[in-house]
């Protein structure tokens, strides 16, 4: 049972360079999340998609392009990372946006940006 | 106003006994839900339980409990007969039929909770 996954699980890049991570849920979830894991700041909203070929800004958006051409499969893209851009990176699915769906999570991804 | 307050940044619990990591919310919806995550080490996070505003049971998943209190918009979770294995961090979140389109989780900072042997 794959659920969500994620790739990479880890990378280094240098500032500058551009990087495009990969969510893939198998579930038949229509709502999709990117956020970013920061120490002592919880997780935070990057962007997010409530189906197939949308897509829309969350808190943190900047820096960041996604797209959702696959009901399956969420991008995120970096066009020219920075090193505040280093932070763990998740992607999560629920079903629906109904208040009682929990959202399931990747293992995450941690990117460095020197 | 923070949304989700997690006031313990660390926990200790001596093996097999029980333990109630502290959250309380703020939201002005009527019907939202609350939900706690595990993190281990290694990095994931798992769902553990789910407290619709609306339930009047407190929930319950295995070794797991929600105390729910609305009026006090407390939701602690109980862990009961701790094991070495729920060392990780802890985090509470709320989901909001208010939060837009989006309708993402709101995040707590964590408990780091640590059993000792």
């Amino acid at each position: 049972n794959a659920g969500v996954t994620q790739t990479p699980k880890f990378r280094v890049l240098k500032t500058g360079q551009s990087m495009t991570l990969l969510c893939a849920q198998d579930m038949n979830h229509e709502y999709m999340y990117w956020y970013r894991q920061d120490p002592g700041m919880g997780l935070r909203l990057i962007h997010y998609s409530v189906g197939e070929g949308t897509t829309a800004k969350g808190e943190v958006p900047d820096g960041y392009n996604v797209s959702r051409l696959k009901k399956q499969n969420f991008l995120l893209g970096l066009e020219s990372a920075a090193p505040s851009q280093t932070s763990v990176y998740f992607c999560a699915s629920s079903l629906t946006g109904g208040s009682n769906q929990p959202q399931h999570f990747g293992d995450g991804t941690r990117l460095s940006i020197l | 106003a923070q949304k989700i307050t997690q006031t313990q940044p660390g926990m200790f619990v001596q093996e097999k006994e029980a333990v109630t990591l502290d959250c309380t919310y703020d939201t002005s919806d009527q019907s939202y839900g609350l939900f706690w995550y595990k993190q281990p080490s290694s990095g994931e996070m798992i769902f553990l339980i789910y407290q619709g505003s609306y339930d009047e049971q407190n929930a319950t998943e295995g070794r797991y409990s929600l105390n729910f209190q609305k009026a006090r918009k407390s939701a602690n979770l109980v862990i009961s007969a701790s094991q070495l294995g729920d060392s990780a961090m802890y985090f509470c979140a709320m989901r909001e039929t208010s939060s837009g389109s989006a309708r993402q989780l709101t995040f707590g900072s964590g408990t780091q909770l640590t059993v000792l042997p």
